[in-house]
């Protein structure tokens, strides 16, 4: 089946740990993003990458970095600079790059800090 | 800048009762996409709608129907004869096309719908 997968579900993390959340999607899908969730409020863009080798900030990549070597594949690392990381992180694709793509997402990595 | 409101934080209804949820935008550019999103208990953003600027006809999809007037520039969406599986966040986006245009969706902040049986 085609779709997008994130892994893990949940993921701990400890102070001054750098963590990296796997997003991957077989869609053949030209662009990628990520996005966190914050309880009671909206998404909020992080990075975003329109093909491979390259990729952009969005508007709250402070303590976030990101890497696109391949098409299908999009990690996030939260680094050890992210002081809130407890969120809900969700990863999406678009076939093209372009705001008349619909994005689609995948089930998303709620990160806990211990 | 861009700007999506939905003001009704959280709404409450009976099953079968129709319930309209509120969004409002604001941008600059003539040319934009708005959506609607659903996001159940599991956290997954469920795709729901695409509407572009130039397009302002209703749409209707099965219980499903959506409002676009570019005149208070609102894209409102209406559940007819909920049932308690319509229970989740729901949320209105919206991308610009002009500039630097990446498909940036702006969210906006989300309105819990519970449909008690």
């Amino acid at each position: 089946d085609g779709g997008i997968t994130q892994s893990p579900k949940y993921l701990f993390r400890k102070e001054g740990q750098n963590v990296t959340l796997s997003c991957e999607q077989n869609l053949n899908h030209d662009a990628m993003y990520w996005y966190r969730q914050d309880p009671g409020q909206g998404l909020r863009l992080i990075y975003y990458s329109q093909i491979v080798n390259d990729f952009q900030k969005g508007d709250i990549a402070e303590g976030y970095s990101v890497s696109r070597e391949k098409k299908e594949s999009f990690p996030l690392t939260v680094t050890s600079a992210q002081k809130n990381p407890t969120a809900f992180y969700l990863c999406a694709s678009t076939r093209q790059r372009g705001a008349q793509e619909t994005q689609y997402f995948g089930p998303g990595t709620r990160l806990l800090v211990l | 800048a861009q700007k999506v409101t939905q003001a009704q934080t959280e709404i409450s209804v009976v099953e079968k009762e129709d319930v309209t949820l509120d969004c409002v935008y604001e941008t600059r550019d003539t040319t934009y996409y708005l959506f609607w999103y659903k996001q159940p208990p599991s956290g997954e953003l469920v795709f729901l709608i695409r509407r572009n600027s130039f397009d302002e006809q209703n749409e209707i999809s099965g219980r499903y129907s959506w409002n676009f007037q570019k005149s208070t520039s609102s894209f409102n969406f209406t559940i007819t004869a909920s049932q308690v599986v319509d229970s989740a966040v729901y949320f209105c986006a919206l991308t610009n096309a002009g500039g630097t245009s990446y498909g940036k969706l702006t969210f906006g902040q989300g309105t819990i719908l519970t449909v008690h049986p």
